[in-house]
């Protein structure tokens, strides 16, 4: 069966320092991976997805990046976060059927 | 602009009571519509998928209809349980790459 992982499961950071969060997927080849976050009080909203290595399509322009450099490794960064990226970041894969899957969430709080 | 809205936004039961969640949604030529459970502080489980050729979908107390021309779709939690306290989502895929639209939830309340 496929297993989605997100580490680290909570991080605190200050203003101006980079971030580096980690999606990977088991059990599944060549998935579509999403990078979404949710915002306190505010729905779920797509930052990224991705559907194979080294192809990303951003959603909405912001201090955020992400990379796929394997085929089930999706990564989120920043070189310098501000206090508005603080937020629950959910990664999601796609099955077959069309089906969304979610991660266990980071939750990050810029300080 | 697609959006999604759920109704209501909060909701307290007895155990016991047969629940009705409703989300409505402006895009008409959707693919289809997933409903989630999200407990706090955690991620989201994925409970019923309606293709847009469906009408409805069921897995054991939850039945979910879809009815496209309106617009609307609705959760039917039968025999309600505290363990189903939770934030119920609704979110319809729009586009090739299955971008999914998310309405703001439904946080529900069941009370032994």
């Amino acid at each position: 069966s496929q297993t989605i992982h997100q580490w680290p499961a909570t991080l605190v950071q200050p203003v101006g320092s980079p971030l580096s969060l980690e999606c990977t997927v088991e059990g599944t080849s060549n998935p579509n991976l999403y990078w979404y976050r949710q915002a306190a009080g505010r729905g779920l909203q797509l930052l990224f997805y991705s559907v194979g290595i080294g192809q990303i399509s951003s959603e909405v322009p912001q201090n955020l990046s992400a990379s796929r450099p394997q085929d089930r490794q999706f990564i989120l960064s920043s070189k310098k976060l501000l206090l508005s990226d603080s937020g629950f970041y959910l990664c999601a894969w796609r099955a077959d059927g069309y089906e969304q899957y979610f991660g266990p969430g980071t939750r990050l709080t810029v300080t | 602009k697609q959006e999604v809205t759920q109704i209501p936004a909060a909701l307290s039961v007895p155990e016991g009571e047969n629940l009705v969640l409703n989300c409505s949604f402006t895009d008409s030529a959707i693919y289809n519509l997933q409903w989630f459970r999200q407990d706090p502080g955690k991620g989201l489980t994925s409970l019923l998928l309606i293709q847009s050729s469906q009408r409805e979908q069921t897995s054991g107390r939850l039945n979910a209809s879809l009815d496209k021309s309106s617009g609307r779709s609705t959760l039917y939690i039968a025999a309600s349980q505290p363990g189903d306290s939770a934030t119920y989502l609704c979110a319809f895929r729009s586009g090739g790459y299955n971008k999914l639209i998310f309405g703001a939830g439904t946080r529900l309340a069941v009370h032994p």
